[in-house]
């Protein structure tokens, strides 16, 4: 299984763009690459997925590289709504039900 | 609106008794999921189900029982024999097809156990 590092923590300012690096030395053939983001007291929402290279979205940008034994998020001019935990989750659909959260990277947006 | 319902939100064990958290989605999900959350840290898998009548053991079965007797519900008691049930708990669901990777889980809104 693909145990990722993450930082325990990050502070930011809002208007600033916030770069988040997963590391997941382990990664295998199968394995996909997915963000979430945690606010307190609600579950985890989908945030992006890839497997190689970049997807952007409306809210993210995932940026992997060619060996993709990391990933960074990339958030774009964080407001202090994005002030929750975000976490790094790495697995396939042939382990489905093994891939493992970490203990995620608390950003905190500051005005 | 499709998604996932956990009930109740808050929910109070008394020492020796069982309790039943429920989770129901109606976003025609095969896979379903559940985990612990303790403050300050991460989610540890419990149980996991890819369809209906077979379900997996996950990080912490122990003291846990599910069932998945239907696609759309996922039960998870929470026996005597957990020692330390009091914790965040969530319940998931994801699309699962053989030949498409890592769909995405949807997540509902929890379930708070706490010991009295």
């Amino acid at each position: 299984l693909a145990k990722t590092t993450q930082p325990i923590s990050m502070d930011s300012y809002e208007g600033q763009e916030v770069n988040i690096t997963c590391s997941h030395n382990n990664i295998a053939t199968n394995d996909y690459i997915t963000w979430y983001q945690q606010f307190p007291s609600q579950g985890p929402r989908f945030i992006i997925q890839g497997y190689k290279t970049k997807v952007t979205n409306e809210v993210a940008s995932l940026f992997i590289p060619a060996d993709r034994k990391s990933s960074t998020l990339s958030l774009p001019r964080v407001s202090l709504s994005d002030t929750a935990v975000y976490y790094c989750l790495v697995g396939a659909h042939t382990n489905a039900g093994k891939s493992t959260f970490g203990d995620g990277t608390t950003l905190t947006v500051k005005p | 609106d499709g998604g996932i319902t956990q009930s109740p939100k808050y929910l109070f064990r008394k020492e020796g008794q069982n309790v039943t958290l429920s989770c129901e989605q109606n976003l025609n999900h095969d896979a379903m999921y559940w985990y612990r959350q303790d403050p300050g840290q991460g989610l540890r898998l419990i149980y996991y189900s890819q369809i209906v009548n077979d379900f997996q053991k996950g990080d912490i079965a122990e003291g846990y029982s599910v069932s998945r007797e239907k696609k759309e519900s996922f039960p998870l008691t929470v026996t005597s024999a957990q020692k330390n049930p009091t914790a965040f708990y969530l319940c998931a669901s994801s699309i699962q097809r053989g030949w498409d990777s890592n769909q995405p889980q949807h997540f509902g809104d929890g379930t708070r156990l706490s010991i009295l």
